[in-house]
């Protein structure tokens, strides 16, 4: 069975911290890995999505790496902004089809 | 093109009533997902459609659970004899052809409370 955990459960930085949020997952055949973000009351916003043959993924200050073998991901945050206050959550693909996810991160961006 | 929606956005029941929650996909696609989140825990799999039929229903927690995609689009989750227990944020899915490869673009939930 699949299990996803999240370190830290909670973190908070001032602005401008460069930031490492990690994922890690007990069966390493995973398809993929993404990483969503969620606000409050808000549904789940897909980060990054890397495919299984893929190192890492990045989008503007964010960048995702995979390491399939050790069973780890890290989402790598640079230049932390008040903005990127959310929970944000890691994931995998279950049996082809249902996503199995981490309890998730949430982080406090303060001014 | 609109985003997942999902009506009501809060609902509050009674414990032993009977609810209905509404999902609406992104136009053309095929698959559905329903999750279950509660408090301070990620979403938890329910239910996946592949257009009309219900491919993996694994998640459902018991037969008080129940949901429908009559045409392959709008997606209805319904819940019998509710319990505190059910109290949570209901979020729905949905992917353009199910699988692996699909990204899941979740829609903004239905917070359930249970009195």
């Amino acid at each position: 069975k699949q299990e996803v955990t999240q370190i830290p459960a909670a973190l908070s930085v001032p602005e401008g911290e460069n930031l490492v949020l990690n994922c890690s997952f007990t069966d390493s055949a995973i398809y993929n890995l993404q990483w969503f973000r969620q606000d409050p009351g808000k549904g789940l916003t897909s980060l990054l999505l890397i495919q299984s043959s893929q190192r890492e993924q990045t989008s503007g200050r964010l960048n995702a790496s995979l390491d399939k073998s050790s069973g780890r991901s890290t989402l790598y945050i640079a230049a932390s902004q008040p903005g990127d206050s959310a929970t944000y959550l890691c994931a995998v693909p279950y049996n082809t089809d249902k996503l199995i996810f981490g309890t998730g991160t949430r982080l406090q961006v303060f001014p | 093109g609109a985003g997942v929606s999902q009506t009501p956005s809060n609902k509050v029941t009674e414990k032993g009533k009977y609810v209905e929650l509404r999902c609406d996909p992104i136009s053309g696609h095929t698959a559905l997902y329903w999750y279950r989140q509660s408090l301070g825990q990620g979403p938890e799999f329910l239910i996946y459609f592949q257009g009309t039929g219900a491919a993996d229903d694994s998640g459902l927690p018991n037969d008080r659970f129940f949901a429908v995609r009559p045409e392959g689009s709008v997606s209805t989750l319904k819940i019998q004899r509710t319990e505190r227990g059910d109290s949570a944020v209901y979020l729905c899915a949905s992917s353009l052809g199910g699988g692996t490869t699909d990204t899941q673009y979740f829609g903004p939930g239905t917070r359930l409370t249970v009195l």
